[in-house]
């Protein structure tokens, strides 16, 4: 067990729906990341905060969003759902914002139908 | 900018046999480096990291990598394969020195270890 907690684990939606996935990270980690994993893609970084503040960007989509609230648990919230948006999404945390292991969550496996 | 290859999609060794994954990066900066694996239908374990200091690093479960500089590589080996060591390891790369961490992945390989 990584410390790192998302909910839901598997979600089943339609297009053009939104949802809004939820990461606690470890305890004392101030940073949180985002990754979606699919098949065609891989692992690809989506966005990562620290302390709140947004501190890098990578794929992310517009439709796609993301915030850290001040008990430092994040939401990803994805909107407008194609077939494509289909994927694992994992959720990490570290201690510092640069330079540290992320420890991973269990993932949460999106379905849109 | 930082990326990652690993060369192999699929590697098989049998049980007890020497395990080998490749992985090469590409840094512009000091490179921070690490190996995870993901079991099936889990999220990724860190399984060790380069952060500048020792060169061969040891990790979890008897796997160790080697940074060479020169190579540009990072390879993740142990000496004996087991049954459980069958998963999908990835490389990753970010920036050292950084106030961001942005983890750049290979595409990973996937470990079937014959009994």
């Amino acid at each position: 067990d990584s410390g790192v907690t998302q909910t839901p684990k598997h979600l089943i939606t339609a297009t053009g729906q939104r949802v809004t996935l939820r990461c606690s990270p470890r305890s004392g980690d101030l940073s949180v990341y985002w990754y979606q994993q699919s098949l065609d893609q891989g692992l690809q970084f989506l966005i990562q905060y620290y302390n709140g503040e947004e501190r890098a960007k990578g794929n992310i989509l517009e439709r796609f969003s993301a915030q850290q609230f001040p008990d430092l648990h994040s939401e990803l919230n994805l909107s407008s759902l194609e077939l494509g948006d289909s994927a694992l999404y994992f959720c990490a945390s570290s201690v510092k914002p640069g330079g540290a292991e992320a420890f991973f969550g269990q993932g949460t496996r999106l379905t849109v139908v | 900018a930082q990326s990652v290859t690993q060369l192999g999609s699929h590697v098989s060794v049998s049980e007890g046999a020497l395990v080998l994954l490749r992985c090469n990066y590409s840094s512009s900066v000091p490179p921070y480096l690490f190996w995870y694996v993901q079991y099936p239908n889990q999220g990724l374990q860190l399984l060790l990291k380069y952060t500048s200091a020792a060169t061969l690093v040891k990790g979890i479960n008897g796997f160790e990598a080697e940074f060479k500089k020169s190579e540009t590589s990072f390879h993740l080996t142990k000496p004996s394969a087991h049954m459980s060591d069958a998963a999908e390891y990835f490389c990753a790369v970010s920036a050292a020195g950084a106030n961001f961490n942005k983890f750049y992945f290979g595409s990973g390989t996937k470990l079937n270890v014959k009994p």
